[in-house]
């Protein structure tokens, strides 16, 4: 069973747009969400992460959204650039025991 | 901060031989480690989660015998792929820890494992 389901698989995006990956959760024991970039044949990068008393968190052109009754959060990111093409995942966390999402390649057109 | 290194980064072998990875945390004591593998395209599998001194816990259907890990200080882990074969050719990667004593995990940039 998949604890963390992502959308879309992929993404385009023109240059200046707004992109936003979804992702939704089951359990609710689940206390910590961060978001992670990862460029081909490279680790992941932790980009933003947000606990469930929170709604909202902005990071530059970064900001997740987050839905506790609906367990969903969202990465949005804005002002979009070529180089933030990349793979995009999702996590959720519970005691310290991480779940990915399933990965978001975005391709942001120039 | 939160830099982990891990080495090689890439590394050719032949079948049967066993092959050692080191995950390193460089700027910080890193209480839990933990070893991914991910095939192209596709997310992060958790292969095992180590704490420091401690024996290795094992996911579902992760062989603990192929896949030796030791955890023997707050800085280094170390993933043996023993008697490695082709369907051990993949992109392995670490994460640590424990710094600030929060959960967020810091990744290294991976090691790609090519058994011939």
């Amino acid at each position: 069973q998949q604890q963390v389901k992502q959308s879309p698989q992929s993404l385009i995006v023109q240059k200046g747009g707004i992109s936003i990956i979804n992702c939704a959760y089951e359990n609710t024991a689940f206390d910590y969400f961060p978001w992670y970039q990862q460029f081909p044949g490279k680790g992941p990068a932790l980009l933003i992460a947000i606990r469930p008393d929170v709604s909202e968190k902005k990071e530059g052109r970064f900001t997740i959204s987050f839905n506790k009754s609906a367990k969903q959060f969202s990465l949005h990111i804005m002002d979009s650039q070529p180089g933030d093409s990349a793979t995009y995942f999702c996590a959720a966390s519970n005691f310290n025991k991480f779940y990915f999402g399933s990965g978001t390649k975005l391709n942001v057109k120039p | 901060g939160a830099v982990v290194s891990q080495h090689p980064s890439w590394v050719i072998c032949k079948s049967g031989t066993s092959v050692k990875i080191e995950c390193r945390s460089l700027d910080f004591q890193a209480t839990t480690m933990f070893w991914y593998r991910q095939f192209p395209k596709q997310s992060l599998m958790l292969m095992a989660t180590s704490n420091e001194g401690s024996k290795a816990t094992y996911e579902q259907g992760v062989e603990k015998d192929k896949f030796l890990i030791n955890h023997a200080s707050l800085t280094l882990s170390t993933l043996t792929v023993t008697s490695a074969h082709p369907e051990d050719s993949s992109f392995y990667i670490c994460s640590a820890s424990g710094q600030y004593g929060t959960d967020t995990q810091y990744f290294g940039p991976g090691t790609r494992l090519t058994v011939l």
